[in-house]
């Protein structure tokens, strides 16, 4: 089955700077990647996706590629604000597969 | 639409007591998730199903647990007897099968078993 792996498991940063997150996956088949985020307390929450046909995809500040050859894909935040600390969990699945496999989770912290 | 519906929000039960989490999916979705979230494990898939099929139950920790689909929009975890390691944050989550497969979670059930 598939298997993703998430680094790093915590980040750090100024408010400002630039945050990215990685994530590798197994299955060559994987075409479907998407990134939640969960707050505090709260549920797990899409925030941005991207499928295999594309590169890249940006949605403001947030933008995340793909190397299908490589098999890994990465979350890029830029300008972080406070708001912005939460875990982030990315996820791979194939069409018709149903189940998405997650990462562990990544723990951002934007220092004001 | 309402999304993912989970009930109850907050549960706090005595060791040994049947513990009944229930979901509605978000209308037209057929794929349902139960995932499983503590601070030591993380985020775990519990089982899933398609079309009211339990496709994969190979995260259901023990006998204890026991999920069902008695229709096409609504399930139940169950935990019998429920023992305090069970305490976590469950999370229901459906999605449409097929291209896509974005994931939608319920606000979770916090169980508390003392």
């Amino acid at each position: 089955g598939e298997n993703v792996e998430q680094h790093p498991s915590t980040l750090s940063v100024q408010e400002g700077d630039s945050a990215v997150i990685k994530c590798t996956y197994s299955d060559s088949a994987s075409n479907y990647f998407p990134w939640y985020k969960q707050e505090l307390g709260k549920r797990p929450q899409l925030i941005i996706d991207i499928r295999s046909n594309v590169g890249e995809k940006k949605d403001q500040r947030i933008a995340v590629t793909l190397n299908k050859t490589a098999k890994h894909f990465s979350l890029h935040i830029t300008e972080t604000q406070p708001e912005d600390s939460a875990v982030y969990f990315c996820a791979a699945s194939g069409i018709g597969a149903g189940k998405s496999t997650f990462g562990d989770g990544t723990t951002l912290t934007v220092k004001p | 639409d309402a999304g993912v519906i989970q009930s109850p929000r907050h549960e706090v039960t005595e060791m040994g007591q049947e513990v009944t989490l229930r979901c509605k999916l978000i209308s037209g979705h057929n794929s349902l998730f139960w995932y499983r979230q503590t601070m030591m494990r993380g985020l775990e898939l519990l089982i899933y199903f398609n079309n009211n099929v339990p496709i994969d139950d190979s995260g259901m920790p023990e006998d204890r647990f026991s999920a069902k689909m008695p229709n096409a929009s609504f399930s139940t975890l169950k935990i019998q007897p429920s023992e305090p390691r069970d305490s976590a944050v469950y999370f229901c989550a459906s999605s449409l099968g097929g291209v896509g497969n974005t994931i939608y979670f319920g606000e979770g059930s916090w169980l508390t078993v003392v």
